[in-house]
């Protein structure tokens, strides 16, 4: 079964840091674009960035909302995608989730979102 | 960053109704559109890639068309399952999500 497995989130002060992992199994990792993507409580989803795999380069992008405090890496050999989350702001608390952004056909993009994991939430507050 | 809106935000409708949500983009973005759905307290779920390729194990009644800029999800006929908020999202460049319309019952 393909799954995808979150962890490390929980409460942090605004300014600090926190670290997510994302644990994957059931299909060939290093095969795959990961994304992470966010949802504020009550509200909308939200793309924080994504990591191309070791093959298209291994470089990571991310949204405006993020980019500069915000890092993706990945470790093929463990197959897990780390968020690494820094100067947090209140308005980062949300549920993140971990996502394959893969090519579902031959002459596909990559970018559809076809497994998620369960989430875990980030809450930033003093 | 290209921009997706949904309309509408709510749609309020009844089991067998056939429900249409549209997605807009700023700019064109080809094909590059997925639709998912999320129930309360869950993950969201790829219903449609490619404008119009229903994933695996996806039933049927669900449907996707369009190109460019304008784009539609179609329910044929709504089941007590689909009551939940549904989502676009590009990947023509970086990714996108549009804000999201909930399917409630009338």
């Amino acid at each position: 079964e393909e799954q995808l497995v979150e962890s490390g989130g929980g409460l942090v002060k605004p300014g600090g840091s926190l670290r997510l992992s994302c644990a994957a199994s059931g299909f060939t990792f290093s095969d795959a674009w990961m994304s992470w993507v966010r949802q504020a409580p009550g509200k909308g989803l939200e793309w924080v960035g994504r990591i191309k795999r070791k093959t298209d380069g291994g470089t990571a992008d991310f949204a405006e909302p993020v980019k500069g405090r915000f890092t993706i890496s990945r470790d093929d050999s463990k197959n897990t995608v780390y968020l690494q989350m820094n100067s947090l702001k209140t308005e980062d608390t949300a549920v993140y989730y971990c996502t394959t952004d893969r090519a579902l056909c031959g002459d596909c993009y990559f970018g559809a979102f076809d497994i998620w994991g369960q989430g875990t939430m980030v809450t930033v507050s003093s | 960053d290209i921009q997706l809106t949904q309309s509408p935000s709510t749609l309020s409708a009844s089991v067998g109704d056939r429900v249409t949500i549209t997605c807009r983009a700023r700019q064109s973005i080809r094909i590059w559109l997925a639709w998912y759905q999320q129930r309360p307290g869950k993950a969201p779920k790829l219903l449609i890639y490619k404008a119009s390729t229903l994933e695996s194990g996806v039933p049927s009644r669900f449907s996707g068309s369009g190109s460019g800029t304008e784009f539609t999800l179609t329910i044929s006929s709504l089941q007590p399952d689909d009551f939940a908020t549904y989502y676009c999202q590009q990947y023509y460049s970086y990714r996108t999500f549009g804000q999201g319309t909930k399917v409630e019952i009338k």
